[in-house]
């Protein structure tokens, strides 16, 4: 129990182009999705907290909105890197809680944008 | 306000060997633990957590690791290295209770030598 599907895995786009990113929890009801970032050898870096159906939470010196993020039903959360700029390059990860401590925390296999 | 502090970037072992990576936090509230490996390229997997229960704590793999409520460590074991435990490992720690971001530490290279 409790998978988190992210996808795509990796994706490659051009300057000032969109990219999107989903997470979808497969057995379990995702009340609370958080999305991290990760530089090369560095660890995760929470930027934003989504509750189902109200506006995401962002951390301090995240944009929102270049980083938008909707959670719009219990399984599905998205991440959109709009007008991408090489810098935006990184991996991110999203994790789902689903209000129950049994399946907290878990992570999608990560997504590895790279803009060019 | 969470911290955590893991001591030592890079480990390394000898196959078969102790495993051992530290893991010190600082929380205002009760804390729950989490320790984490990560392979290249991939999400996180759950090795492990703390939630109020038992101070000692089996995972998967063969890890385990221990709350020291007085020592404010949640360090990370292994009696034996094998090769495929080479990885990054993440501690984390979150309030206690459900739904709750983590804070993540800063990550341990483990390095397993034959």
């Amino acid at each position: 129990g409790a998978v988190v599907s992210q996808h795509p895995s990796r994706v490659i786009c051009k300057s000032g182009t969109s990219v999107k990113i989903e997470c979808r929890s497969l057995d379990f009801q995702a009340t609370t999705m958080f999305w991290y970032r990760q530089f090369p050898k560095k660890s995760l870096m929470l930027m934003a907290t989504s509750n189902e159906g109200s506006k995401a939470t962002y951390e301090q010196g995240v944009e929102k909105d270049k980083f938008l993020i909707n959670h719009a039903s219990l399984t599905l959360s998205t991440l959109t890197v709009t007008s991408a700029h090489p810098e935006d390059s990184s991996f991110y990860i999203c994790s789902a809680s689903g209000g129950n401590e049994n399946y907290g925390y878990t992570f999608g296999s990560g997504t590895r944008l790279t803009v060019v | 306000a969470q911290s955590v502090t893991q001591l030592g970037s890079h480990v390394s072992v000898s196959e078969g060997a102790l495993v051992l990576l530290r893991c010190n936090y600082s929380s205002s509230v009760p804390p729950y633990l989490f320790w984490y490996v990560q392979y290249p390229n991939q999400g996180l997997q759950l090795l492990l957590k703390y939630t109020s229960a038992a101070t000692l704590v089996k995972g998967i793999n063969g890890f385990e690791a221990e709350f020291k409520k007085s020592e404010t460590s949640f360090h990370l074991t292994k009696p034996s290295a094998h090769m495929s435990d080479a990885a990054e490992y993440f501690c984390a720690v979150s309030p206690s209770g459900s739904a709750r971001q983590l804070t993540f530490g800063s990550g341990t290279q483990l390095t397993v030598l034959p």
